[in-house]
């Protein structure tokens, strides 16, 4: 199986400030379309995940352009820039290219 | 309104039985990949199963192979999950969601004895 490694597991961050999170997967996410599924969602607290990011860097509908992803191959990262209270939560990556598709541990952001 | 609403869950004893449901409004059902994933309280996410929209292809993680059967039914917008031989690490909060950009709000399982 494909592991997912998030870095930090925890993110105390200042509001107004960047947070970054960074996401490893043990090998290339690069499907046989050329494609990389590499998502990123976030989960408030007593709530269900919500996709942010979808192949990578792309935004979902409704995604404030404060989020945004990079990466590529193994190494993917989601930067949140201009932190609002309503940014804390878990944030997880996961991987759609291998089955069975796997999440990261999650990285749990906190307003300092 | 775009909307996935689990039900099924329940406390059932180890070996038991369980079928969850999921029913889908809102958004074309019948061309969408829909999956299975599960939380176990304050951890993370794991990926169940999936099911193609034609119900045509199945995929499982191999902790739930030969126990869970993942199914749909395209005319009622409905998802299901048939849980057998349920053990306490099935224990979790069951999401549905329609190709990751739409979840339901889960429901819950519980395996104890």
């Amino acid at each position: 199986d494909v592991v997912m490694t998030q870095s930090p597991l925890s993110l105390p961050v200042t509001l107004g400030q960047s947070a970054s999170i960074s996401c490893r997967s043990s090998q290339s996410l690069v499907y046989t379309d050329g494609n990389i599924y590499l998502n990123w969602f976030h989960q408030r607290p007593g709530q269900s995940p919500r996709r942010l990011i979808f192949k990578v860097s792309n935004r979902d509908s409704r995604v404030p352009d404060r989020f945004s992803g990079s990466g590529s191959g193994t190494d993917f990262t989601l930067n949140i820039s201009r932190v609002e209270a309503d940014d804390v939560g878990v944030y997880y990556c996961m991987q759609g290219t291998h089955w069975p598709k796997t999440f990261g541990q999650g990285t749990k952001v906190e307003i300092k | 309104e775009v909307q996935l609403v689990e039900s099924g869950g329940g406390l059932v004893q180890p070996g038991g039985s369980l079928r969850l449901s999921c029913a889908a409004s809102g958004f074309d059902f019948r061309s969408s990949w829909m999956s299975w994933v599960r939380q176990v309280s304050g951890k993370g996410l794991e990926w169940v199963a999936n099911i193609k929209p034609d119900g045509n292809e199945k995929s499982y993680v191999d902790s739930v192979k030969g126990r869970f059967t993942i199914s749909r039914d395209n005319d009622q917008n409905s998802l299901f999950l048939q849980m057998n031989g349920l053990r306490v690490e099935d224990s979790a909060l069951y999401y549905c969601a329609r190709e990751w950009n739409i979840w339901g709000q889960g429901t819950t399982v519980i395996v104890s004895s």
